[in-house]
């Protein structure tokens, strides 16, 4: 089966500039998670989807990230404007209901300069 | 706020040695535990323990739930260089299975 796909691999960018990443989960997995994974520190869930409907964003700093999951399969997550402190690898997972062990994609990495 | 807690952050071992990780939680509604693996890229999956299955092994990994203690040790025995990673230890909860990670503990095995 093919797994998670997630692009760009690499992002460079300027404080205050907008990015977007992408993600394509499994195919007929129904749950899908953005997570924020800082150097050193373990994975932070920011947002997850159940098809098209979000089931948790209690971590996602609303004033800049945004994230979508039209149709209930790819999903793009936005910052919008970006600070220093988002320089982190963007993972992104699905799984085929909620919980359960999660299959992750190769991340985003980002860097704001 | 869910909670986990991973013990030692890091550790540097020889080939051969073996090793025990730690895992600790404080969360609402406990579904299971996850101990994951990671290199370079994704995490990968290792296993899963929940109030029914609290006892793993694959191999030269095993895993154990203690959910009187709140905590999960992870045991690699006969170390090998390829075991160096960082291994997180996440831990599913509430209505909307939420998971969440620890920092994680990195391990190198030398030779």
């Amino acid at each position: 089966e093919a797994g998670v796909a997630q692009s760009p691999r690499y992002k460079i960018i300027e404080k205050r500039q907008s990015v977007a990443f992408w993600c394509n989960p499994i195919s007929g997995h129904a749950t899908l998670y953005w997570y924020q994974q800082i150097l050193g520190q373990g994975p932070k869930l920011l947002i997850q989807f159940q098809n098209n409907g979000v089931v948790d964003d209690s971590q996602l700093p609303k004033d800049r990230f945004s994230a979508e999951r039209l149709k209930g399969v790819d999903s793009t997550l936005k910052i919008q404007p970006a600070k220093l402190e988002d320089s982190a690898v963007y993972l992104c997972a699905s799984s085929p209901r909620r919980g359960g062990p999660l299959h992750f994609g190769n991340g985003t990495r980002l860097t704001v300069t | 706020e869910d909670k986990v807690v991973q013990s030692p952050l890091s550790l540097v071992v020889h080939e051969g040695d073996t090793v025990t990780l730690n895992c600790s939680y404080e969360v609402t509604n406990f579904r299971s535990l996850l101990w994951y693996k990671q290199e370079k890229k994704a995490p990968t999956f290792l296993f899963m323990l929940t109030s029914s299955g609290i006892e793993k092994k694959s191999g030269r990994l095993s895993s154990i739930l203690d959910k009187k203690e709140l905590s999960s040790i992870l045991n690699i025995t006969a170390t090998q260089t390829g075991d160096s990673a960082i291994y997180l230890c996440a831990v599913e909860a509430g209505t909307a299975s939420k998971l969440t990670f620890g920092t994680g503990t990195r391990l190198q095995v030398t030779l």
